[in-house]
């Protein structure tokens, strides 16, 4: 069945630094999606890719899906301490309404 | 608008006993998702429903996990009888379907803490 890996596991930084996330599915999706979810909280959607090669942008957030819809990165530029949270991509197939979740990274940060 | 709504937040129960939790999605949601999230195996999609039928339910794990959906605003998940390795939060999601080809966001409830002794 469809799989969807998401690098790294975990990640810590310094308060300021970028951080960066990368999803890759084992098979052509038709968007993709990226939730963040808080410590103790649940997940929150924050945008969907459809187009290949599209990039979208959230104020420190960069948004980008690959050419052949198989692969995408979320960038934070100069995190801030709001950033700590689990960041989850979910890719989707063609037609479908159900999302297949990355294992997510677990951001935290050194204030 | 309240956003899903999820009961109980937390239930502690001993093994062997059947156990319920309880959503009520976002009105005029048409999709509606049972998540399980542990730390070894993250966050599963256990069943999903498009107006009240259930679509999809391949990740129900085994018989002792039932899930209802009897009308719009309300479903249920079933685990009877529990083991200690069910423990895991449970969430609860809904969804409209925005159009052709088009995948809508999913709502998270803020989920039920489940813990069985």
């Amino acid at each position: 069945g469809q799989q969807v890996m998401q690098i790294p596991q975990y990640q810590h930084v310094q308060e300021g630094e970028d951080f960066t996330t990368y999803c890759n599915s084992s098979t052509t999706l038709s968007n993709i999606q990226w939730y963040k979810q808080r410590p103790g909280g649940h997940p929150v959607f924050l945008i969907q890719l459809v187009k290949s090669g599209e990039v979208k942008k959230q104020k420190r957030l960069t948004f980008q899906f690959g050419e052949a819809k198989k692969n995408s990165s979320l960038h934070i530029t100069a995190t801030q301490t709001t950033d700590v949270g689990t960041y989850f991509c979910a890719g989707v197939n063609q037609g479908a309404q159900k999302l297949v979740f990355g294992q997510g990274t677990r951001l935290t940060i050194n204030p | 608008d309240a956003g899903v709504i999820q009961s109980p937040r937390h239930e502690v129960t001993e093994m062997g006993q059947e156990v319920t939790l309880r959503c009520k999605p976002i009105s005029g949601h048409d999709y509606l998702f049972w998540y399980r999230q542990t730390m070894m195996r993250g966050l599963e999609l256990l069943i999903y429903f498009n107006n009240n039928v259930p679509i999809d339910d391949s990740g129900m794990p085994e018989d002792r996990f039932s899930a209802k959906m009897p009308n719009a605003s309300f479903s249920t998940l079933k685990i009877q009888p529990s083991e200690p390795r069910d423990s895991a939060v449970y969430f609860c999601a809904s969804s409209f379907k925005a159009g052709r080809g088009h995948t809508d966001t999913q709502y998270f409830g803020p989920g039920t803490r489940l813990t069985v002794l």
